[in-house]
């Protein structure tokens, strides 16, 4: 059973790029969340998603900044005009559907360097 | 709102000895508690977890945690440790158990072994 993948692995954009980071959950799981590591800085919480639907985006920056999970495919965090603050790793998890209680498991990231 | 403060971004042990990470929670129900181990460029693999089953929980690699309502701790320790230990520890809570909303995280704790 495949883990939580993401790609890339490395990302670079300049100044004004669109940066568009995947994550494929567990098999099985139908539940997502994104989070960002700064630099020196624990995890911070995005959003979280289930399938074709936002529960939570109490994390995400009110500008720029979009995630979807569709029907079929990865989720997708979407970072539009970046800028250098926006550099960081970006961490996507994944639970099963039952929700309370589980665990999330956690990719191996996606590092974001804005130029 | 919940939080979690880990105490010293920097532990140094000598391998063999005790490892001891601090972590305090606040939190307005009674809270999951999470220990995670993050080595360099990787993601988030789960220690051990706490849900009130039992105030001591023991996790994988020799880990294990108590949890200490009165203290509101969740410190994490190793009787012995080992060159593989080094590594970056997170403590995180969560309110509904992890599979329901985002966890938060402590700003983590870098182990460091000395030979």
């Amino acid at each position: 059973n495949a883990g939580v993948m993401q790609n890339p692995r490395h990302l670079v954009r300049r100044r004004g790029q669109e940066a568009r980071l995947r994550c494929s959950p567990m098999k099985g799981h139908s539940h997502v969340y994104w989070y960002r590591q700064l630099p020196e800085e624990g995890l911070k919480f995005m959003v979280y998603l289930q399938k074709e639907n936002i529960i939570d985006e109490s994390g995400m920056p009110k500008e720029r900044f979009s995630a979807e999970f569709p029907k079929e495919g990865p989720s997708i965090l979407r970072i539009q005009q970046v800028v250098r603050g926006d550099s960081a790793a970006y961490f996507c998890a994944s639970s099963p559907p039952r929700g309370n209680g589980d665990i999330q498991y956690f990719g191996a990231g996606t590092r974001l360097s804005v130029l | 709102a919940q939080s979690v403060t880990q105490l010293g971004s920097h532990v140094s042990v000598s391998e063999g000895a005790l490892v001891l990470l601090r972590c305090n929670y606040s939190s307005s129900v009674p809270p999951y508690l999470f220990w995670y181990v993050q080595y360099p460029n990787q993601g988030l693999q789960l220690l051990l977890k706490y849900t009130s089953a039992a105030t001591l929980v023991k996790g994988i690699n020799g880990f294990e945690a108590e949890f200490k309502k009165s203290e509101t701790s969740f410190h994490l320790t190793k009787p012995s440790a080992h060159m593989s230990d080094a590594a970056e520890y997170f403590c995180a809570v969560s309110e509904s158990g992890g599979g329901a909303d985002g966890l938060t995280f402590g700003k983590g704790t870098h182990l460091i072994i000395q030979p």
